[in-house]
């Protein structure tokens, strides 16, 4: 099983200011990951797909990179409703789809 | 406008059976990948099962041969059939649509509101 590894588990910042979150896998997933936004009492939110694409009706301050082990969230300058979980999730093959463990990204 | 509905959540004792329904509207579930991923009071996601439109069908380890992921194509709704429940079966579960493009699978984009299964005595 791939498992992926998020950090840093908690993110304290401020309105306006740059976000990155990291996700590593423990062997390649190529380009099959995706990021998603969860806030409390609420079912999670497709941000980004295949590493890289934003989701339908996503703004433009959420982006993705990477390939391989290595992917990044970037939120450019955070707005108010940023401030959530974010879970990472890759599904490199047919069989099996994981979850990293999430990051809480709280105002500072 | 694509909607899922689950249902079927409540108390269980262990050892205990409950069949979870999500009833879609929207969109086709047979034509879809359909995911079920549950999340423990307080923790992170799990994935448990998919069911593709083909019909192939794949679980996580921790609940491979307890559960059973199917679907009713003329009630356009998918179902979780959970046996031999266990305290960590507790959850919050949710169905999800995988997001196709071009014919490949890219993150689940939909999701139903979530159902609360306990299993306690």
């Amino acid at each position: 099983e791939i498992v992926l590894t998020q950090s840093p588990a908690t993110l304290s910042l401020s309105p306006g200011e740059r976000a990155t979150l990291s996700c590593r896998a423990s062997q390649s997933v190529s380009s099959y990951l995706a990021w998603y936004q969860q806030k409390p009492g609420q079912a999670p939110r497709l941000l980004i797909y295949d590493a890289s694409n934003r989701a339908t009706g996503i703004p433009a301050r959420f982006s993705g990179s990477g390939s391989g082990t290595d992917f990044t969230l970037t939120i450019s300058s955070l707005e108010p409703e940023d401030f959530a979980v974010y879970y990472c999730q890759q599904r490199s093959n047919w069989f099996s789809i994981t979850f990293g463990q999430g990051t809480r990204l709280e105002i500072k | 406008e694509v909607q899922l509905v689950e249902s079927g959540g409540g108390l269980v004792q262990p050892g205990g059976s409950l069949r979870l329904s999500c009833a879609a509207s929207g969109f086709t579930v047979s034509s879809n990948y359909m995911s079920w991923v549950r999340q423990a009071p307080g923790k992170g996601l799990e994935w448990v099962s998919v069911i593709y439109s083909g019909g192939s069908t794949y679980y996580a380890d921790s609940v491979k041969g307890r559960f059973t992921i199917s679907r009713d194509n003329s009630k356009n709704t998918l179902y979780l059939q959970m046996n031999s429940l266990r305290a960590e079966d507790t959850a919050v579960y949710y169905c999800a649509r995988e997001a196709l493009y071009s014919g490949s699978p890219g993150g689940f984009d939909y999701w139903g509101q979530g159902t609360l299964v306990t299993v306690s005595s």
